[in-house]
């Protein structure tokens, strides 16, 4: 019930198009859905995040769209670029205990 | 915005060798630090979470004798990998919460350990 899946686990996108990644939950206490991007050696940095009383926030070329009924939240990355080629991971958290679950992660490259 | 620093990005030890890792947070007071293992191409493992001033609590399956974690200050958190071996080579991951459960986590720039 802790998990949180993630795909696809690989992805490749021609420079300008749409990246689309898709996360699904089980468990009902979450209340936060972050996604952090990691690129090779470094820790992950938080991109974008949402809570469950919104359908769609969208920041800059990224958006996240939430479906709570179907417990399923999505990343699009629209006009993507080579620059954002990195390792992009969802997670969830109920924020009164703050422990992070993690996707299994999405490699993302960009084709110029 | 808030940084978390972590110490040292890339450490080489001998095996039966200890390493001490450092999470500070530089613009913020984190009560709560977590520490995560990553293995390549594999998604954040959560070994424990330390809250300061307390012992921390690990996660299932991490041996709390090996990875001793100290949270003595409300900026600095240590994980301490004792007798190391080849299989302790990981990318270690800190992050950092502020004061409140809504406070985002922030991570650090992980420690790549190789055991030899």
């Amino acid at each position: 019930q802790q998990q949180v899946k993630q795909s696809p686990q690989s992805l490749i996108v021609q420079k300008g198009g749409i990246s689309i990644i898709n996360c699904a939950y089980e468990n009902t206490a979450f209340d936060y859905f972050p996604w952090y991007q990691q690129f090779p050696g470094k820790g992950p940095a938080l991109l974008i995040a949402i809570r469950p009383d919104v359908s769609e926030k969208k920041e800059g070329r990224f958006t996240i769209s939430f479906n709570k009924s179907a417990k399923q939240f999505s990343l699009h990355i629209m006009d993507s670029q080579p620059g954002d080629s990195a390792t992009y991971f969802c997670a969830a958290v109920q924020t009164s205990g703050s422990r992070l679950t993690f996707g299994e992660g999405t490699q993302l490259t960009v084709n110029p | 915005g808030a940084v978390v620093s972590q110490h040292p990005s890339r450490v080489i030890c001998k095996s039966g060798t200890s390493v001490k890792i450092e999470c500070r947070s530089l613009d913020f007071q984190a009560t709560t630090m977590f520490w995560y293992r990553q293995f390549p191409k594999q998604s954040l493992m959560l070994m424990a979470t330390s809250n300061e001033g307390s012992k921390a609590t690990y996660e299932q399956g991490v041996e709390k004798d090996k990875f001793l974690i100290n949270h003595a200050s409300l900026t600095l958190s240590t994980l301490t990998v004792t007798s190391a071996h080849p299989e302790d080579s990981s990318f270690y991951i800190c992050s950092a919460r502020g004061g409140t459960v809504n406070s985002p986590l922030h991570f650090g720039n992980g420690t790549r350990l190789t055991v030899t």
